[in-house]
């Protein structure tokens, strides 16, 4: 299977909101509400930010929000503060199967 | 606490191989699947390897299928990978992470650096 599609970077000033597109397939990310997305700071694990689409783990704010049209997930960040500045990546999750997005920098300008 | 912790990582050549170990305390290890996660050097995410709580059932990637041997120890809480005939293009930062009920991974590892080259 091919990574899913996501831009490579996006950017927002403090306080604004940014949205991060995750393209797949009808096979992976149109085929069942599975999706997760996970931020990883520089030289850290990745940490997981949203599953099952539009599920928050415990302890990520509610800034974070997720949504799914299609064969595209979204993960959107409002109120952008510092910190968000990393790397994002979704992921398709699938029984025997996961296939990973490109990737996407944000940067808080 | 959940902790996950990666060893095993290193030098290795061409056509070598390895196991990376990763030990799991904190949670009921036998109640959850686990999966490995690889991140070469300045990319991104690519999926490894997964196995079930328990019975075994296991899955690769294609590009590791019939090299790499994933297991799962529950009366050590440990997961593991055998890597085996390693190419270049396996050199990354290896990750293990537990799984969801729904297929996402919820804990992390920091990760161990699998190196290969001659």
């Amino acid at each position: 299977q091919s990574a899913l599609t996501q831009p490579r970077s996006v950017s927002g000033s403090p306080g604004q909101s940014v949205t991060i597109s995750c393209t797949g397939t009808s096979s992976d990310v149109g085929a069942y509400n599975y999706v997760s997305w996970y931020q990883q700071h520089p030289g850290k694990a990745p940490k997981l930010m949203m599953y099952d689409v539009f599920k928050r783990p415990s302890g990520v704010p509610d800034r974070f929000s997720g949504s799914k049209s299609g064969n595209t997930a979204s993960l959107t960040i409002s109120v952008l503060q510092s910190d968000d500045e990393a790397d994002y990546y979704c992921c398709a999750n699938g029984r025997g199967y996961n296939v990973f997005g490109t990737g996407t920098k944000v940067t808080v300008l | 606490e959940v902790q996950l912790l990666e060893s095993g990582g290193g030098l290795v050549a061409p056509g070598g191989s390895l196991t990376l170990s990763c030990a799991a305390s904190g949670f009921i290890f036998s109640n959850y699947a686990m999966i490995w996660v690889r991140q070469p050097p300045d990319e991104g995410l690519e999926w490894v390897s997964a196995v079930a709580a328990s019975y075994g059932n296991t899955y690769y990637a294609d590009s590791v299928r019939g090299r790499f041997t994933i297991s799962k120890d529950n009366s050590r809480d440990t997961l593991y990978l055998q890597m085996n005939g390693l190419r270049a293009e396996d050199t990354a930062v290896y990750y293990c992470a537990r799984i969801l009920s729904s297929g996402a991974f919820d804990y992390w590892g920091q990760g161990t650096l699998v190196a290969v080259s001659s």
